[in-house]
């Protein structure tokens, strides 16, 4: 069965310092990938996707993902963290032709000034 | 451009009940998603709708029913509400099925 991993439920990093968010996913061919976020009681924000093509990509807020193949893996990364990044963070996976996304237990990011 | 809405925002329902959740997709949107997410949990399918017709069903009991109308927009029914269907309805629009933009959801409580 296809299935999403973030294997870390809570992740606490200082302003100002990198961020790293995993995501693993389990799918035989190559999915369509997603990460969003979610601030407390709302709704979900698209940070950045990848079909095809270059292997890293950028997103909003500063993010990027780098899919990795081989690892089956999508990990979210961004350089300098702001206090407002502190929020909920999804990795999805829509295997392509089925319709629906298959998400992650997400990772809750705490910021410290 | 407005985003996806959904109605009500919040709503609290006793058990055995029934309750209809609404939405509207982005303008051009012809796709409809709902996800159920429980707390501390990502969003799980429930149903997408295309040009009004279902495309895809997750794995939920029959109770849980949709529909799609010809202005795109969706309605979500849930029958003989359990506890356990308390949780944050979200909606989602597409214009091609690959990327969804989620509306703010909608908070039931079961009680």
């Amino acid at each position: 069965a296809q299935s999403v991993t973030q294997p870390d439920i809570h992740i606490t990093v200082s302003e100002g310092a990198s961020l790293e968010l995993r995501c693993n996913y389990s799918y035989g061919a190559t999915p369509y990938l997603f990460w969003y976020v979610q601030s407390p009681g709302q709704g979900l924000q698209l940070l950045l996707k990848y079909f095809s093509g270059d292997t890293l990509v950028q997103g909003i807020k500063g993010f990027e993902a780098e899919f990795k193949r081989s690892q089956s893996s999508f990990n979210l990364r961004k350089p300098s963290v702001h206090w407002s990044d502190a929020a909920e963070y999804f990795c999805a996976v829509d295997s392509s032709g089925t319709y629906k996304y298959i998400f992650g237990t997400g990772t809750r990011l705490k910021v410290l000034a | 451009d407005a985003g996806v809405t959904q109605s009500p925002t919040h709503l609290i329902k006793t058990r055995g009940q029934q309750v209809t959740l609404r939405c509207s997709p982005i303008s051009g949107h012809k796709s409809v998603s709902w996800y159920q997410q429980v707390l501390g949990q990502g969003p799980q399918f429930i149903f997408q709708y295309y040009e009004k017709e279902e495309r895809g069903r997750g794995n939920f009991p029959d109770r849980f029913s949709a529909r799609q109308f010809p202005n795109y927009s969706s309605e979500l029914n849930v029958n003989a509400l359990l506890l356990g269907d308390s949780a944050l309805y979200l909606c989602a629009s597409s214009p091609n099925s690959y990327e969804q933009y989620f509306g703010p959801g909608t908070r039931l409580t079961v009680t």
